[in-house]
């Protein structure tokens, strides 16, 4: 049974407080995904990476950085916790090829107070 | 830049009916592919159905098939005697080659007995 878990379920941080968020999947899978979902906004994506120590800024990367220092596990990092990032994170992998289904982690849902 | 649009925020069924979600996309390439995703309650992403730009057979997966129109840039997803585990967030995804999996905003369907 293919596996994407997130290290959190809901998570509650202070405003300028460091965060990390973890990902890791079972499958081999070389890419992997972490997206930001908001109501009215569907899921932004915010960093991807394609091999261990590789990756590209998405749509929205102001704010956060990542890390993949081994190929089943990318991290995001909140610098500087503030409370617009608030939200719900989903993290994803899929195997090379853009046909192949992308599998998704349950999510996380971020409160930065 | 490619987007994403679904333009109904929200669809109501019946039990046994039959809804049609609509989905358009903006792209210059010639060569990608198109998804549903499905996310209940639970906050699972599970793939509902893909569709390869390049075949002009609409895809077909049980109860639910696409309506893939390639020169108007529309895909849409029927979903054919709706059932009460129907109930959920569905997003249309598009991906050009390895990379950037991007979402619409979603329509939420919501099955009425």
């Amino acid at each position: 049974d293919v596996k994407v878990t997130q290290s959190s379920r809901y998570l509650v941080k202070r405003t300028g407080e460091k965060v990390f968020l973890e990902c890791v999947q079972d499958m081999d899978h070389e890419n992997m995904f972490w997206y930001r979902q908001d109501p009215g906004l569907g899921l932004r994506l915010i960093y991807f990476s394609y091999d261990v120590k590789m990756k590209e800024k998405g749509d929205i990367p102001e704010g956060y950085s990542v890390s993949r220092e081994k190929k089943e596990r990318f991290s995001l990092i909140l610098e500087s916790a503030s409370t617009n990032q608030t939200s719900m994170y989903l993290c994803a992998s899929s195997s090379t090829g853009a046909s192949e289904e992308a599998f998704f982690g349950q999510g996380t849902r971020l409160t930065v107070v | 830049a490619q987007t994403v649009t679904q333009s109904q925020p929200e669809m109501s069924v019946q039990e046994a009916e039959t809804v049609t979600l609509s989905c358009t996309y903006d792209t210059s390439e010639s060569d990608y592919y198109l998804f549903w995703y499905k996310q209940p309650p639970s906050r699972q992403m599970i793939l509902v159905i893909r569709q390869e730009a390049y075949k002009q057979q609409n895809a077909t997966e049980n109860r639910f098939s696409v309506n893939f129109q390639k020169a108007a840039k529309s895909f849409s997803l029927k979903i054919s005697d709706s059932q009460l585990g129907d109930a959920a967030m569905y997003f249309c995804a598009y991906q050009h080659s390895w990379g950037k999996l991007q979402f619409g905003a979603g329509t939420q369907v919501v099955v009425t007995p």
